[in-house]
């Protein structure tokens, strides 16, 4: 199975920061790469999908990139309903495989 | 308006079954591979299973091969989970999800249901 690593696991921010989260593939995925977003109590919503779409509907302060085995998720300027858990996951073959999720906080 | 609702969670003791439905409306449910995952209490996400369009292909997690068997009815637009032999470890929500596309490299999730949780314990 393909292994999924982010960093970090969590850490604290403030509102408009820029911040970046990686994940790391433990063999490449070319660009078979999905980023969500959750939040306490609900399914996880789609951001990124193929390394660096845009989900519709998503704000376009989230972008992604990335190829390979190395990929980033960035938020340009952090808002209040970006505090929330962020997943990886992977769809390049089976099984299917998500990244162990970091936390955003509020600093 | 695609929906996903889930049903069939509950509380079951260890070495008991239980089987989970998720009634899809919206789009065209026999044109789209669907999928289980799973999020213990606490924990990150984990995928359990996937099912093609027309039910033919099927894909497990080693943790749970086996053991369940995820089966669809695309008369019903409905999708299942047929869980046997349940573990302790087994106890999570269980959400279906929808991929954006009906290509088979469509692998991530755009639609997920609200959830239901099921509690292995004695």
């Amino acid at each position: 199975a393909i292994r999924m690593t982010q960093s970090p696991s969590s850490f604290s921010a403030s509102t408009g920061d820029r911040v970046t989260i990686t994940c790391r593939a433990s063999q490449g995925i070319s660009s078979y790469l999905a980023w969500y977003q959750q939040k306490p109590g609900k399914a996880p919503n789609l951001l990124i999908y193929a390394a660096s779409t845009l989900q519709s509907g998503v704000p376009s302060r989230f972008s992604g990139s990335g190829s390979g085995t190395d990929f980033t998720l960035t938020i340009s300027c952090l808002q209040s309903e970006d505090f929330a858990t962020y997943y990886c996951q992977q769809y390049y073959s089976y099984p299917r495989t998500f990244g162990q999720g970091t936390k955003v906080e509020i600093k | 308006e695609v929906q996903l609702l889930e049903s069939g969670g509950g509380l079951v003791q260890p070495g008991g079954s239980l089987r989970l439905s998720c009634a899809a409306s919206g789009f065209t449910f026999s044109s789209y591979a669907m999928s289980w995952v799973r999020q213990a209490p606490g924990k990150g996400l984990e995928w359990v299973s996937t099912i093609s369009g027309s039910g033919g292909s099927t894909y497990y997690a080693d943790s749970v091969k086996g053991r369940f068997i995820i089966s669809r009815d695309n008369s019903k637009n409905t999708l299942y989970l047929q869980m046997n032999s349940l573990r302790a470890e087994d106890t999570a929500v269980y959400y279906c999800a929808k991929p954006p596309g009906m290509a088979t490299t469509s692998g991530s999730f755009d639609y997920w249901g609200q959830g239901t949780l099921v509690t292995v314990s004695s």
